[in-house]
């Protein structure tokens, strides 16, 4: 069975902070699909990254990072100077070869609250 | 613009009374979804399509159907719609090569069912 934690259900910083959303992930594929989504306030679920199970370099995005360690199955957000339009809640998600339809098992998110 | 269009974005509605929840993608993608949201619960996939005419059931298909009669819709429908039901609906759309590509999800169907 596969399974995303995020143990992490609501984080508050202030602004300008560096916050990391974690997520751990369980699966017995040896290939699978990571991803993060943010859902603002606003509702819509928005793509952030994707990241394959047998690329572990980590990427920048502007003020957005993301660690990927197979070894201890994480899968690691961080914001850099957050700023108040990062509120939102965001999802860890995971894909794999087992995964009827390509389905999307996501994590019960993180909702970060960005205070000036 | 690429995009999943859903409509309606709000949706209050009786106890079985039939409802169609309609979703179109513009961006040539074989694979379509549906998934609620639901507190406490996250996101399940309700159906998906690999593509023209195939359809399965996701983690929780009781109370729905779908069809795909052309690439670019997947409306989801309940016949009889039922107070458990009320949820945040998703639909979602990729392209079938592999898992390469992120899913593209429309804005959400916030129904709620009295």
């Amino acid at each position: 069975a596969q399974k995303v934690t995020q143990a992490q259900t609501e984080i508050s910083v202030v602004e300008k902070e560096d916050v990391t959303l974690d997520c751990v992930y369980e699966t017995r594929d040896t290939t699978y699909y990571l991803f993060w989504y943010k859902q603002p306030p606003s509702g819509e679920l928005v793509f952030l990254i994707r990241r394959n199970s047998f690329d572990e370099q980590n990427e920048i995005s502007g003020r957005y990072s993301w660690n990927f360690q197979k070894s201890t199955s994480s899968f690691n957000f961080t914001i850099t100077a957050s700023q108040v339009v990062d509120s939102a809640v965001y999802f860890c998600a995971l894909s794999g070869l087992s995964n009827s339809g390509y389905a999307l098992n996501f994590g019960k998110g993180t909702s970060l609250l960005v205070t000036p | 613009e690429a995009q999943v269009t859903q409509n309606p974005r709000y949706l209050i509605t009786v106890t079985g009374k039939k409802l169609t929840v309609t979703c179109s993608q513009n961006m040539n993608h074989e694979y379509m979804s549906w998934y609620r949201q639901d507190p406490g619960l996250g996101l399940r996939q309700i159906y998906y399509s690999m593509n023209v005419e195939v359809t399965d059931k996701g983690d929780v298909p009781e109370g729905y159907k779908v069809s795909r009669k052309e690439k670019r819709n997947f409306p989801l429908i309940l016949e009889s719609p039922s107070p458990n039901q009320t949820s945040l609906y998703f639909c979602a759309s990729t392209l079938a090569q592999g898992l390469n590509y992120g899913y593209t999800f429309g804005s959400g169907t916030r129904l709620t069912v009295v």
